[in-house]
């Protein structure tokens, strides 16, 4: 089974509107972690967000913000007021719980979303 | 303060010859994470380093593919008698501590001819 699945290989959304990119996860573990990167066509790996399975809140980062469901196992990055610049490919991916010496603790990334603003 | 450097950004090698990529992790970061990527796909996981260790390698192929984080220097990871098939980005991250966000280099495009 994936351990994050991001079903909208594809997204149009309208400059200045907002925008949300779907994502699930997979985890049988209670302690884990979910980021947000942004890979633009120039090809470098831009982290956005991070979101802590124990973290009450919802994570914010100026016009980013992830909508945490975790009997969901979801995390949607939302995008308010969408700019050109935004345009790029989206990957969650989460980090699960890594004990010392053990072999996990890297990052699974989803596939992807590729994210169009449009004039 | 500096990023995760990585160098070259651009590697072409024949089959069969050796490639060696270089990473920097930014500073004060101990923990380096090698990630390949096909094209129109996401990072896939190789190795992950300590200093003078390797904690986790499950992602790096069992033949031809080695990495190293040395007590002093980059992370190296090489890649002995390429293939047309290790034609990727090659990306290096680095961390301060487990769970904390993975900053990424800009990445190795390696090209084998």
């Amino acid at each position: 089974a994936q351990k994050i699945t991001q079903t909208q290989p594809g997204m149009f959304v309208q400059e200045k509107e907002a925008v949300t990119l779907d994502c699930t996860y997979d985890t049988s573990d209670q302690s884990y972690g979910l980021f947000w990167y942004k890979q633009p066509s120039s090809g470098e790996m831009i982290f956005l967000i991070y979101q802590g399975s124990y973290d009450e809140q919802n994570a914010t980062e100026g016009r980013y913000s992830l909508n945490f469901q975790k009997a969901r196992k979801s995390a949607n990055l939302v995008i308010s007021a969408s700019q050109l610049g935004d345009s790029a490919m989206y990957f969650c991916a989460m980090r699960e719980a890594y004990p010392y010496g053990g072999s996990q603790g890297n990052l699974i990334f989803g596939k992807g979303t590729k994210l169009s603003v449009k004039p | 303060n500096a990023g995760v450097m990585q160098n070259p950004r651009h590697l072409v090698r024949r089959r069969g010859q050796e490639a060696r990529l270089r990473c920097s992790p930014m500073k004060g970061h101990s923990h380096v994470y090698w990630y390949r990527q096909l094209p129109e796909e996401g990072l896939k996981f190789m190795v992950y380093l300590q200093k003078e260790n390797i904690i986790d390698e499950s992602g790096m192929p069992k033949e031809r593919f080695s990495a190293e984080f040395p007590k002093e220097g980059p992370s190296i990871l090489r890649i002995q008698q390429v293939v047309r098939g290790d034609s990727a980005a090659y990306f290096c991250a680095s961390s301060t501590k487990d769970n904390s966000p993975l900053h990424f280099g800009n990445g190795t495009r390696l090209t084998v001819t």
